[in-house]
């Protein structure tokens, strides 16, 4: 079936470390999300990319940073910058801009925590 | 960015109707959504209203959207416990790819 793959489900991070969280797709989707999601404050946008080696950053980029070399791949590298990473991390895709009704799709997200 | 509001919380007794509510700014999205997240878990599409209805209707979910008060509406009939999550309603943009989500609303459905 196709669907949105985030690995690993749980990650702890050590003061100064960069983690990665993977983000795949086979929905042969265009575009590809990545939001932040705190208790009470909904989704928050971090980056997001609509075509292959092209990402834009959202509303609350600093201290992440992500690429995009494969239309199905787009990882999020949570850096030692980003002082305080513990939250759920959830990926999202959608088809290609253009008409018609395109929503978005996630992924069951990550939940990172410090150590 | 795009300001999109809910509600917090709301609680319904099992059997009643919920009804989420959604302001957004923004008049120029083309399709509003609701998703339904579950704990721990991703976000689920629900339904979609293109900017030019005013009501669509799939079984128990009846979304209502007033474009003039720019207020979007999910009404559950019968509630049952299966129904307790956060929704989030979500507007997709006129131009380019972007989407606003509000902050969520937590369901409790009281058995």
């Amino acid at each position: 079936d196709g669907g949105i793959t985030q690995s690993p489900k749980y990650l702890f991070r050590k003061e100064g470390q960069n983690v990665t969280l993977s983000c795949e797709q086979n929905l042969n989707h265009d575009a590809m999300y990545w939001y932040r999601q705190d208790p009470g404050q909904g989704l928050r946008l971090i980056y997001y990319s609509q075509i292959v080696n092209d990402f834009q950053k959202g509303d609350i980029a600093e201290g992440y940073s992500v690429s995009r070399e494969k239309k199905e791949s787009f990882p999020l590298t949570v850096t030692s910058a980003q002082k305080n990473p513990t939250a759920f991390y959830l990926c999202a895709s959608s088809p290609s801009t253009g008409g018609g009704n395109q929503p978005q799709h996630f992924g069951d997200g990550t939940r990172l925590s410090i150590l | 960015g795009e300001d999109v509001e809910q509600s917090l919380f709301l609680s319904v007794r099992e059997g009643d109707s919920s009804v989420i509510n959604c302001t957004y700014t923004d008049s120029s999205s083309t399709y509003l959504y609701w998703y339904k997240q579950e704990p721990g878990a991703g976000l689920q599409l629900l339904t979609y209203i293109f900017s030019n209805m005013d009501m669509k209707q799939d079984q128990r979910l009846t979304v209502l959207l007033n474009k003039k008060d720019k207020h979007l509406s999910l009404r559950i009939a019968d509630t049952q416990t299966g129904d307790s999550a956060i929704y989030f309603c979500a507007e997709r943009m006129n131009t380019g790819n972007q989407f606003y989500f509000g902050t969520g609303t937590s369901l409790t459905v009281i058995p």
